[in-house]
């Protein structure tokens, strides 16, 4: 059965600072995704990862996905506090999707 | 502009009440899902749709049904409402979600929260 795993699952940081979020996953798949959910609101698609080795930047945020080691990041660069949010991965089995847990993001100033 | 849409956004019922959730999506999608959300379990998939007619079950599917009768809509019925089934329910529509080299991605709608006493 595949399983997600995210960690940390709540972080807390400071503005300015670099920090990276973890998603492992249990079985062979080559397309992961990434989300992020402000509260009370829906999910936003912030990045679609479909080989090994990938690579996405959008602005201070930069995924990568390793299909060998069933990993793939989110990487923080200089946080602000609009990056604060809840952030999902999610990986894609034969259309069935299974997401993380979730990781609750709060940058402070 | 192209969007999909819940109803209703929120929702209180009683324990053995059947209830349809409403999902709309104006970018004819081929594919729909729906999603529970919890905390600590991220979303989990309940059905989902390639294409009218067609349904299949996903991880949690107990308890709940769907039917595909048109490329735009996917409602979800819990034919005997239980508490446990007390959550945030999500819509989602893609396009191409899983052909090899797609970069589709889902689309959620705002959600309903679904309360069951």
């Amino acid at each position: 059965e595949l399983k997600v795993e995210q960690n940390p699952l709540f972080l807390s940081m400071q503005e300015g600072k670099n920090y990276t979020i973890y998603c492992n996953y249990s079985t062979t798949s080559d397309r992961l995704y990434w989300y992020r959910q402000d509260p009370g609101k829906s999910l936003e698609s912030l990045f679609v990862l479909l080989s090994n080795g990938a690579v996405k930047q959008e602005g201070r945020l930069m995924a990568s996905l390793d299909t060998k080691a069933r990993l793939s990041t989110l990487h923080i660069t200089a946080a602000v506090h609009d990056l604060s949010a809840t952030y999902f991965c999610a990986v894609d089995n034969n259309n069935d999707m299974r997401f993380g847990a979730g990781t609750r993001l709060t940058v402070k100033p | 502009d192209a969007e999909i849409t819940q109803s209703p956004r929120h929702k209180i019922t009683e324990t053995g009440r059947q209830v349809t959730l409403a999902c709309h999506q104006t970018w004819n999608h081929n594919n729909m899902f729906w999603y529970r959300q919890d905390l600590g379990h991220g979303l989990r998939l309940i059905h989902y749709s390639y294409g009218v007619h067609d349904t299949n079950k996903g991880e949690v599917s107990d308890g709940y049904s769907v039917s595909r009768s048109n490329t735009e809509d996917l409602p979800l019925t819990l034919e005997s409402a239980a508490s446990s089934q007390t959550s945030v329910y999500f819509c989602a529509s893609s396009r191409t979600l899983g052909l090899a080299g797609s970069e589709d991605t889902q689309y959620f709608g705002p959600g309903t929260r679904l309360t069951v006493l």
